[in-house]
């Protein structure tokens, strides 16, 4: 059974502070997705890392995929509080199975 | 666009009534899937399908039933419900199986189960 191991499990910090969040697994995945969401809504796709090593920039977030492409890390500088959200990690080469999220609290 | 429909939006059932949790995309997606999404545990798959015809269980798959008898529509049937299926459901679907296609979500049923 592939899982997922994110962490923190929750974060809540001051804006303008920088954080980042980890996504670890003991599976080798082909590729990894991060999702965002918020309350009432279903999740939307941040970014899909596909290459060991690889960085992707969107905005303040930066994704970095490990080189062994078991674990995957989101970093946030100079957080805002729309920020504020449940941040998940997915994977899965025939069925996509997420981790159990991040809940992070910017506050203002 | 409207994208991965579902309703209801709510429901309360008592237990051992059944029902059916509707899904349906309008993007001529292949792959569409179900989710529970409960408190500290994330999104569990429940069952998905990769076409017409063709369904497979997920992580969760006790109680919950499904078909795919068109590309559109995906529904779940919970055929006697319990009190453990209190959860929020997400229907999502992709145009391939697997990452790196991206899941497109539903908003989500909110089933209370007394």
């Amino acid at each position: 059974t592939q899982l997922l191991e994110q962490s923190p499990q929750f974060l809540s910090i001051q804006e303008g502070e920088n954080l980042t969040v980890y996504c670890n697994s003991s599976s080798v995945f082909s590729s990894l997705q991060w999702y965002r969401q918020e309350p009432g809504e279903g999740p939307v796709l941040l970014v899909t890392v596909v290459t060991g090593g690889e960085v992707k920039k969107l905005k303040r977030l930066t994704f970095q995929f490990g080189d062994a492409r078991k674990d995957s890390s989101l970093h946030i500088t100079a957080a805002q509080p729309g920020d504020t959200g449940l941040y998940l990690c997915a994977a899965g080469d025939d069925k996509i199975i997420f981790g159990k999220g991040t809940r992070l609290h910017i506050l203002p | 666009n409207a994208g991965v429909t579902q309703t209801p939006k709510f429901q309360v059932l008592k237990t051992g009534q059944s029902m059916t949790l509707q899904c349906a995309q309008d993007m001529n997606h292949e792959y569409m899937s179900w989710y529970r999404q409960d408190p500290g545990m994330g999104l569990r798959l429940i069952h998905y399908s990769v076409g017409a015809g063709i369904t497979d269980q997920g992580e969760v798959p006790n109680g919950y039933n499904v078909s795919r008898s068109t590309t559109e529509d995906f529904p779940l049937r919970l055929l006697s419900a319990a009190p453990s299926q209190t959860s929020v459901y997400f229907c999502a679907s992709s145009y391939g199986q697997g990452a790196p296609s991206p899941l497109h979500f539903g908003n989500g049923t909110r089933l209370t189960v007394t």
